[in-house]
Parts: C-alpha cells; sequence; structure tokens
C-alpha cells in the first residue's frame, strides 16, 4: 500500500523566515514523488518533482530514501507563498500509476 | 481550449438523487483520476482510469460509480447522494510516462442537502 502523510496541518511563519514542510511517505518500490500547491481559489498544480531536482520559486525538496521522507524547503518565505502545500506519491496500483496525496499543510505566511 | 474541465463548476442536490459529474481533457492522457478534496482530509482518491475501459477503485470508492468508454471522458456518478459526499471533487489526468505532471480541473463543489 502507498501512503503519504503530511504531520503539520498548518504553519505560520514570518516573511523572510526559512520554512520547511513535512512529507513522509511509504511505498514499497521506487516512488515518484512530487509537491503540488493550490492558492486561494485556483487549481492545484505542479510545484516539484523528485527527479528534477529544480528550485522552483526558491523551493527545494530532497528524496531520502532512508528516511522515506520528501521535506519541501524555503530559506525565506515570502507572503506569495501563503497556499495549501500537497504531497504526492506516484506508485503503481493494480490497474497502473496511482497518484496519492498526502492531507495538506496550510502555510500562512505573515508580513 | 486545450486542457482538462469539469462541469458543473457547482451543483446542490437532495440525499437520493443520483449526481453526474463530467470531466473532459483535450490531451488524451492515459491516466485520469478523481479526487474530493475535505478539510482535514486533504485530497483522497476516489477511482483512477489507466486508460479507456480500465479502471480501478481509490481509497473512498463506496456510493460513486466511474466509468471511461472514450480516453478523453471520466463521469463520476454518485448513485445515491448522501450528506457525506458533500465535498470539492477534482478530476486530474497524468501522461502515461514516468514522473510526469498531473493536471487539475478547476472542480466541482457538490452540496448534498
Amino acid at each position: 500500500a502507498q501512503r503519504v502523510t503530511q504531520p503539520e496541518k498548518l504553519l505560520s511563519v514570518f516573511k523572510g523566515a526559512p520554512v520547511e514542510l513535512k512529507c513522509n511517505y511509504s511505498y514499497s518500490g521506487s516512488p515518484e514523488l512530487f509537491w503540488y500547491v493550490q492558492y486561494s481559489r485556483q487549481r492545484l498544480q505542479l510545484l516539484l518533482r523528485h527527479i528534477s531536482r529544480e528550485s522552483i520559486k526558491g523551493f527545494t525538496a530532497d528524496l531520502n530514501k532512508g528516511e522515506t521522507s520528501f521535506h519541501l524547503k524555503k530559506p525565506f518565505a515570502q507572503e506569495e507563498d501563503s497556499a495549501m502545500y500537497y504531497c504526492a506519491l506516484s506508485g503503481q496500483g493494480t490497474s497502473g500509476s496511482r497518484l496519492t496525496f498526502g492531507e495538506g499543510t496550510q502555510l500562512t505566511v505573515n508580513p | 481550449d486545450a486542457g482538462i474541465t469539469q462541469s458543473p463548476r457547482y451543483k446542490i442536490t437532495e440525499t437520493g438523487r443520483q449526481v453526474t459529474l463530467m470531466c473532459h481533457q483535450t490531451w488524451s492522457h492515459s491516466y485520469m483520476f478523481w479526487y474530493r478534496q475535505d478539510l482535514g482530509h486533504g485530497l483522497r482518491l476516489i477511482y483512477y482510469s489507466a486508460a479507456a475501459d480500465i479502471t480501478d477503485k481509490g481509497e473512498v470508492p463506496d456510493g460513486y460509480v466511474v466509468s471511461r468508454s472514450k480516453t478523453e471522458n471520466f463521469p463520476l456518478t454518485l448513485e445515491s447522494a448522501t450528506r457525506s459526499q458533500t465535498s470539492v471533487y477534482f478530476c486530474a489526468t497524468k501522461d502515461r510516462w514516468m514522473n510526469t505532471e498531473a493536471f487539475f480541473g478547476q472542480g466541482t463543489r457538490l452540496t448534498v442537502v
């Protein structure tokens, strides 16, 4: 079974402070991991995928297979980062690729 | 326009009625998904489909039915709506290649009274 856990439902930081959104996963195999973001009244959109090792809007995420984690980090939070963030795992279901999301973390960046 | 569209955007229905939420894509992506989004639960997978005529249950399939006779459409039917099915429903598509991005519809806000 595949599972994604985001332990913090709410996270509040001040502008300019570092931020880390935690994500742990459970999957017996090589997972594809993603971070999606949902800004207010907008549809979900991809932020990062682990395979790319890229930095988007200052965010980075490193896959740690030993700890089964894929935490999202940004050194200096901005007010426009306020949004709902979802960690997602794509693994093999009985009928092919099954995309599972965590419960989400609502990030608020205060001025 | 190319993309993924859901209809209707908003729906109010009565307990016990059958409701169908539509999802249409123009990309011919192999995979399609239905999720419900509830406070405290995040996005939960209802059903998914790897191709036309191939569907499978997700985490919370009870009370829902799907079909996929054509690649581009993936309707979700609530056979007999209950208040607990009040939620925001999202459809998503994903190409069959590894590590590809999933694209989401704008959501359908369903209220069961």
